[in-house]
């Protein structure tokens, strides 16, 4: 069995901080998925990053930056100088390599609210 | 493209009616699946389709059928709806693989009394 531990339910920073949000997952697999998804206020989920449990290096995109260490299991997403809009609930997700299909196993989120 | 479509936005219901939640996609995915968001709770898969014709179950399936007809649509029935299926219903489909990023619809609002 899978399982996502999102252990932050909520954030509250001031804009411009720095923040990390922090995903611990379990899975037998040997290989797998892990994703992070941001749900705004208007209820979509957005796509933000896709990582291969063989690839350990850390991605930066933006003011966004992934931190996946598979000795600890985890894959931390930090906002650098965070925004408004930046205000949302992310979500973390694994899914295994075989099994036919991309069957996702979601954490309960954590709710980011980033104020003036 | 209009990517993945969710019909209605919203909808109530009392408790022992039937509906059918719609969803279509026009991205030619094989995969579809359907989800469920509780508060606390994150997505939970309820059901999930590798390719017409072929469906299965995710972890929270009790109370959900599912078929799939075409590539395009993958409609998730309530057969006697319970207030305990108050939920957002998120449909979702993609290319197959666990590579390939899932594209979500944009929910559904189902509140039953």
């Amino acid at each position: 069995a899978q399982k996502v531990t999102q252990a932050q339910t909520e954030i509250s920073v001031v804009e411009k901080e720095d923040v990390t949000l922090d995903c611990v997952y379990e899975t037998r697999d040997t290989t797998y998925y892990l994703f992070w998804y941001k749900q705004p206020p208007s209820g979509e989920l957005v796509f933000l990053i896709r990582r291969n449990s063989f690839d350990e290096q850390n991605e930066i995109s933006g003011r966004y930056s992934w931190n996946f260490q598979k000795s600890t299991s985890s894959f931390n997403f930090t906002i650098t100088a965070s925004q408004v809009v930046d205000s949302a609930v992310y979500f973390c997700a694994l899914t295994p390599t075989t099994g036919g299909g991309n069957k996702l196993t979601f954490g309960t989120g954590t709710q980011l609210k980033v104020e003036l | 493209n209009a990517g993945v479509t969710q019909t209605p936005k919203f909808q109530v219901l009392k408790t022992g009616q039937s509906m059918t939640l719609q969803c279509a996609q026009d991205m030619n995915h094989e995969y579809m699946s359907w989800y469920r968001q509780d508060p606390g709770m994150g997505l939970r898969l309820i059901h999930y389709s590798v390719g017409a014709g072929i469906t299965d179950q995710g972890e929270v399936p009790n109370g959900y059928n599912v078929s799939r007809s075409t590539t395009e649509d993958f409609p998730l029935r309530l057969l006697s709806a319970a207030p305990s299926q108050t939920s957002v219903y998120f449909c979702a489909s993609s290319y197959q693989g666990a590579v390939n990023e899932q594209f979500f619809g944009p929910g559904t609002r189902l509140t039953v009394l």
